[in-house]
């Protein structure tokens, strides 16, 4: 079956620094989206990536498909407080269904 | 953006009971919802996807019978937990789908406890 690894599982960043979490699935997907879900909280959509290649911005956050669309990242730059929690890349074929990474948990320093 | 609530939010019940889950889209119509499983610390583990109106399906794996699933409207659906047992205990959290659009809202999550 799909399946969407993600790197790194933990990501401790000192407040003001970039940091990149990566995915890669096994089959070729229709698109991708990210969630993040803040401690004790539920997942919330961030974004949808469907093209290959697209590259989608969202203030301090820039998401990528890769050209084969097995592949996506999710870079941050000057990380904040704000940006604590666990970040998941979810893959989709055609059906809906969305297969999880295993999320990238970031902490991050004063 | 779109609202879907979960009930209860926890819940403690005794070995070899059955508890029900409920999860609600507010305000939009969910042709797709989907059950989900999440220990702690590790990532969503799909369980099965519901369309109303029609049987759930299953992920390879998942306990049809062990976990029943009712989509009876578009804008609720349920899921029941028979004969509890301790290694259930998890974090279930649905989300759901409208036709319009292509993301999934997630609920707030159900922690169930089974002693």
């Amino acid at each position: 079956g799909q399946q969407v690894m993600q790197i790194p599982q933990y990501q401790h960043v000192q407040e003001g620094e970039d940091f990149t979490t990566y995915c890669n699935s096994s089959t070729t997907l229709s698109n991708i989206q990210w969630y993040k879900q803040r401690p004790g909280g539920h997942p919330v959509f961030l974004i949808q990536l469907v093209k290959s290649g697209e590259v989608k911005k969202q203030k301090r956050l820039t998401f990528q498909f890769g050209e084969a669309k097995k592949n996506s990242s999710l870079h941050i730059t000057a990380t904040q407080t704000t940006d604590v929690g666990t970040y998941f890349c979810a893959g989709s074929t055609n059906d809906y269904k969305l297969s999880f990474g295993a999320g990238t948990t970031v902490t991050v320093r004063a | 953006g779109a609202v879907v609530s979960q009930h209860p939010s926890r819940v403690i019940c005794k070995s070899g009971t059955s508890v029900k889950i409920e999860c609600r889209s507010l305000d939009f119509q969910a042709t797709t919802m989907f059950w989900y499983r999440q220990f702690p610390k590790q990532s969503l583990m799909l369980m099965a996807t519901s369309n109303e109106g029609s049987k759930a399906t299953y992920e390879q794996g998942v306990e049809k019978d062990k976990f029943l699933i009712n989509h009876a409207s578009l804008t609720l659906s349920t899921l029941t937990v028979t004969s509890a047992h301790p290694e259930d205990s998890s974090f279930y959290i649905c989300s759901a789908r409208g036709q319009e659009f292509y993301e999934q809202y997630f609920g707030p999550g159900t922690r169930l406890t089974v002693t």
